[in-house]
C-alpha cells in the first residue's frame, strides 16, 4: 500500500505565474483535500474532491482550483500568482468525506513566489 | 477558526513524559477531540482522537476532563523524534466533509 505521494517537492515562480500542483492518493481512498501551510502557521484548509465534484471550499479566492481524476488522483492550481501563495501545499487524502474518515497526508510542495 | 487554544512552546527532556494542555471550552456535546502532529518538513500525521473517555494508543494517551473543556495530550516517554509541531482539533464526526480547522499548535522541543 503507498502512501499519500505529492509532486513536484519545490517550485519556484515569480508573480503572475500560474502553477500546477499534484497529488496521487492513498490507495483505495476516493476524497483528496488541499490545505495551504504559510510558515509559522497551521494548514489552512483550501477545498475537498469527492469522486471528481468539489465538495466544500475554504476561504480562497476562485484563481484556486482543483481538478479530481478517475483514478481519484488530483491538481491543484492556482492562476495570478501572488506573493502571499509562497507557503506548503499540502494534500491530503481519505476513503469517504465524514469525519469519521481519517485524512493521511502527503509532505507537500513548496511554492515559493518572487 | 480554531476552536482550540495551545501553548506555543514546551520543552521536554528525553524520557520523561511529554504533557501537552488544550483548551476548548466552547466544544459542544457531538464534537470529538484530535490530536495530529507535524514533524519538520513533513505532513501532520494523526496521533489520537476521543470523545469523554480517556484514550490510548501506541503513540500516545488522550486525557479529557468531565466537563470536556480541556485535554491533554500524554507522550509516556518523549524522544529526540517527538520534536515536533501538536495541533488540537476540535471536530464532529457527524459533519459533512472531514476537513481539518488547524490552529498554531504546539512548538515541543524534546532535549538530551
Amino acid at each position: 500500500e503507498t502512501g499519500v505521494t505529492q509532486s513536484p517537492t519545490h517550485l519556484i515562480k515569480t508573480r503572475g505565474q500560474q502553477v500546477t500542483l499534484r497529488c496521487s492518493s492513498q490507495s483505495g481512498h476516493n476524497t483528496v483535500s488541499w490545505y495551504q501551510q504559510a510558515l509559522g502557521q497551521g494548514p489552512q484548509f483550501i477545498f475537498q474532491y469527492y469522486r471528481e465534484e468539489e465538495n466544500g471550499r475554504g476561504n480562497f479566492p476562485p484563481r484556486f482550483s482543483g481538478l479530481q481524476f478517475p483514478n481519484y488522483s488530483s491538481e491543484l492550481n492556482v492562476n495570478a500568482l501572488e506573493l502571499d501563495d509562497s507557503a506548503l501545499y499540502l494534500c491530503a487524502s481519505s476513503w469517504g468525506t465524514s469525519g469519521y474518515n481519517e485524512q493521511f497526508f502527503g509532505p507537500g510542495t513548496r511554492l515559493t513566489v518572487l | 477558526d480554531a476552536k482550540t487554544t495551545q501553548p506555543t512552546s514546551m520543552d521536554c527532556a528525553e524520557g520523561r513524559a511529554a504533557n501537552l494542555p488544550c483548551n476548548h471550552s466552547t466544544i459542544s456535546g457531538n464534537e470529538y477531540v484530535y490530536w495530529y502532529r507535524q514533524i519538520h518538513s513533513q505532513g501532520p500525521q494523526y496521533i489520537i482522537h476521543g470523545l469523554k473517555n480517556n484514550e490510548t494508543n501506541e503513540m500516545a494517551s488522550l486525557i479529557i476532563t468531565e466537563d470536556r473543556k480541556s485535554s491533554t495530550l500524554i507522550l509516556p516517554h518523549a524522544t529526540l523524534r517527538d520534536t515536533a509541531v501538536y495541533y488540537c482539533i476540535v471536530r464532529g464526526l457527524r459533519e459533512y466533509g472531514n476537513k481539518l480547522v488547524f490552529g498554531a499548535g504546539t512548538i515541543l522541543r524534546v532535549k538530551s
